[in-house]
């Protein structure tokens, strides 16, 4: 257990709908990081908050939004739904945000689009 | 060109074998190197870090990165049924956003 949190763990819904994954990172990390796992692309870094703020951004699509809240916990926004969003999308967290750092991966959110 | 190359696999093998696990990688500016190994539904978990070239050792797992031809190796001795898992290399420059190779599967057939 690697002491970060993602609910819910299965997530269905149709095309063209909204959700919200949720994170907590462990005890003591101000960093979260959120990740696309998909068959055909393999693991991607989408967005990553340090203690509230935006720090980097990778390959993450417009329908999708982040933010981070003041109690360190992370959210993740996917709009407008359409089928090759199915994947499993997982959080990570460290203690200080920089390259060095050891990341921690959650269990993952399975996301399947109908 | 994908920044990280990785072989998907999958890879069998007989338990008591040496695995050899592999990457690729085109950034010259890639200082750090893991490798995390994936359990089915799980989250990756980080095995193994390096930072520049060299060998590094911990227990039966050895990285090994070789920056002149820009290869990423981890070896698995002994290997066990309980090593079979996706394994996935990553790097960076040391900035914030981490690459990830697509991870290849290890069976260990006992």
């Amino acid at each position: 257990d690697s002491g970060v949190t993602q609910t819910p763990k299965h997530l269905i819904t149709a095309t063209g709908q909204r959700v919200t994954l949720r994170c907590s990172p462990r005890s003591g990390d101000l960093s979260v990081y959120w990740y696309q796992q998909s068959l055909d692309q393999g693991l991607q870094f989408l967005i990553q908050y340090y203690n509230g703020e935006e720090r980097a951004k990778g390959n993450i699509l417009e329908r999708f939004s982040a933010q981070q809240f003041p109690d360190l916990h992370s959210e993740l926004n996917l709009s407008s739904l359409e089928l090759g969003d199915s994947a499993l999308y997982f959080c990570a967290s460290s203690v200080a945000g920089t390259g060095a750092d050891t990341q921690y991966f959650g269990p993952g959110t399975r996301l399947t689009v109908l | 060109q994908k920044e990280v190359e990785q072989d998907p696999g999958p890879l069998s093998v007989p338990e008591g074998a040496i695995v050899s696990l592999n990457c690729t990688y085109s950034n010259s500016a890639f200082q750090y190197f893991m490798w995390y190994r994936q359990y089915s539904r799980k989250g990756p978990e980080l095995l193994m870090y390096t930072y520049s070239s060299g060998n590094k050792e911990d227990g039966r797992f050895t990285a090994q990165v070789d920056k002149s031809s820009k290869y990423i190796s981890l070896f698995i001795r002994d290997s066990q049924p309980s090593d079979s898992a996706t394994y996935l290399c990553a790097t960076h420059t040391g900035g914030f956003k981490t690459i990830f190779g697509a991870g290849t599967r290890l069976f260990v057939k006992a």
